[in-house]
């Protein structure tokens, strides 16, 4: 049973440009949730995810951020319109049946912004 | 400041000896999880104690957990090179209703020297 598997590992975009950054949760797990990692700091809760709907997204920055984690295939976190501000190392997480149960994370996708 | 800050931000030692590092919180919770993050990789999950217990342990790991005083501490014993690392303490609130997600803090590096 692989892990959580992001990709890819690392992302280089230039200013005004679009991020797609993907997570493939382990195998049964059916909630996925989403943090960011700022430079020298902890990890933020972006979203949290099931097949096909958005439990909560209360961490996402209003604009130009957004989620999905469809019926078939991976988590997509999407940035459009990068700015220098979202570089950082983005993580996904899975969990069998949710929130409060053990979350296995993936190695992360670093993001940078040129 | 946020919730679930660790202290001390960093911390060296001799292999062989005790690390203990500390967490402390805001709002109470339902479970405190400890991660541990080499350095560039995702993170990995340690331990896991629930409000209702006081100390749990895991091979080398001690984890303690104070409600009252809304701290929990990790002491790893006997340690090695390889727990050189970033240790995270995250928090899952007691929200009743309130966002999903983890919440982290900025973590203790801790630094094994041979």
């Amino acid at each position: 049973n692989a892990g959580v598997m992001q990709n890819p590992r690392h992302l280089v975009r230039r200013r005004g440009q679009e991020a797609r950054l993907r997570c493939s949760p382990m195998k049964g797990h059916s909630h996925v949730y989403w943090y960011r990692q700022l430079p020298e700091e902890g990890l933020k809760f972006m979203v949290y995810l099931q097949k096909e709907n958005i439990i909560d997204e209360s961490g996402m920055p209003k604009e130009r951020f957004s989620a999905e984690f469809p019926k078939e295939g991976p988590s997509i976190l999407r940035i459009q319109q990068v700015v220098r501000g979202d570089s950082a190392a983005y993580f996904c997480a899975s969990s069998p049946t949710g929130y409060y149960a053990e979350a296995f994370f993936g190695q992360g996708t670093r993001l940078t912004v040129v | 400041s946020q919730q679930g800050e660790e202290d001390p931000q960093a911390l060296s030692i001799q292999e062989g000896e005790n690390a203990t590092m500390n967490c402390s919180y805001k709002t109470s919770i339902n479970n405190l999880q400890w991660y541990r993050q080499n350095s560039g990789r995702g993170l990995v999950h340690l331990i896991l104690i629930r409000s209702n217990e006081r100390e749990k342990h895991s091979g080398r790991l001690r984890v303690t957990l104070d409600t009252s005083k809304k701290s929990s501490s990790l002491l790893i014993t006997a340690s090695r090179a390889a727990d050189t690392a970033s240790y995270f303490c995250a928090t899952d609130p007691d929200s009743g209703g309130g966002a999903d997600g983890l919440t982290f803090g900025k973590g203790t590096h801790l630094i094994i020297q041979p």
